[in-house]
């Protein structure tokens, strides 16, 4: 079947724009979450919903970064203000919590460089 | 909040040598320890995890061990190969559906 996929693969935008940047996950997989990878490290937590409430948003940076994830399946980072700290590779992953191997399954990030 | 730490941050091997990673979390309420493989310009995989009610686990030619007391976890890939070499994660959570937290990685080239 389908894995996770993220659009766009490639994001460049200008400092002080607004981006939003998103994920569709794997078909039943109610668990999804979102992760920032800085050159050279690794994967940073962000944010996670189960369903569509955000369990846990505690990764957040600020309050410019935002995400919803309004019906359950696709969910949208959101982006305010952008600034050139905030060029990384945004990852998003799903899981399906209710099977015995709960693997959380990345999709292929969208690269974000804010010039 | 949890803390992994891993080394070496580069490790080279000469195909068909052992590997070895180390790491250590911060966090007594962590349960579930993934280890993900990561080729360049690719997304993470996830290759082996343990729970904390196991101390080993094997698959092929992959072991993780976990030391819950001393909160130390490994990974060790023996016969190495030259498509072994990647960035390697180890990770740490509290459950397994919940959010996961990386170590820095270990760059490990297999040298054939």
């Amino acid at each position: 079947g389908a894995g996770v996929s993220q659009t766009p693969s490639n994001k460049v935008t200008e400092k002080g724009k607004y981006v939003e940047l998103r994920c569709d996950p794997i078909s039943g997989h109610t668990a999804l979450y979102w992760y920032r990878q800085s050159l050279g490290q690794g994967p940073e937590f962000l944010i996670y919903f189960q369903g569509t409430g955000a369990a846990d948003d505690s990764g957040l940076p600020n309050d410019r970064f935002f995400a919803v994830r309004p019906e359950g399946s696709v969910s949208t980072l959101k982006i305010q203000r952008t600034e050139r700290g905030d060029s990384a590779v945004y990852l998003c992953a799903s899981s399906h919590p209710d099977s015995s191997y709960n693997e959380q399954f990345f999709g292929p990030g969208t690269r974000l460089t804010v010039l | 909040g949890e803390n992994v730490e891993q080394h070496p941050s580069t490790l080279s091997v000469q195909e068909g040598d052992s590997a070895v990673i180390k790491c250590t979390y911060s966090d007594s309420a962590s349960n579930y320890f993934p280890w993900y493989k990561q080729e360049l310009g690719k997304r993470p995989q996830l290759i082996i995890d343990i729970r904390s009610n196991v101390g080993e686990k094997k698959d092929q030619r992959i072991a993780v061990t976990l030391n819950k007391t001393a909160k130390h976890f490994s990974l060790h890939i023996t016969e190495t190969q030259p498509e072994d070499s990647a960035v390697y994660f180890c990770a740490a959570s509290e459950t397994s559906y919940d959010k996961v937290i990386f170590g820095p990685g270990t760059s490990l080239s297999v040298i054939p």
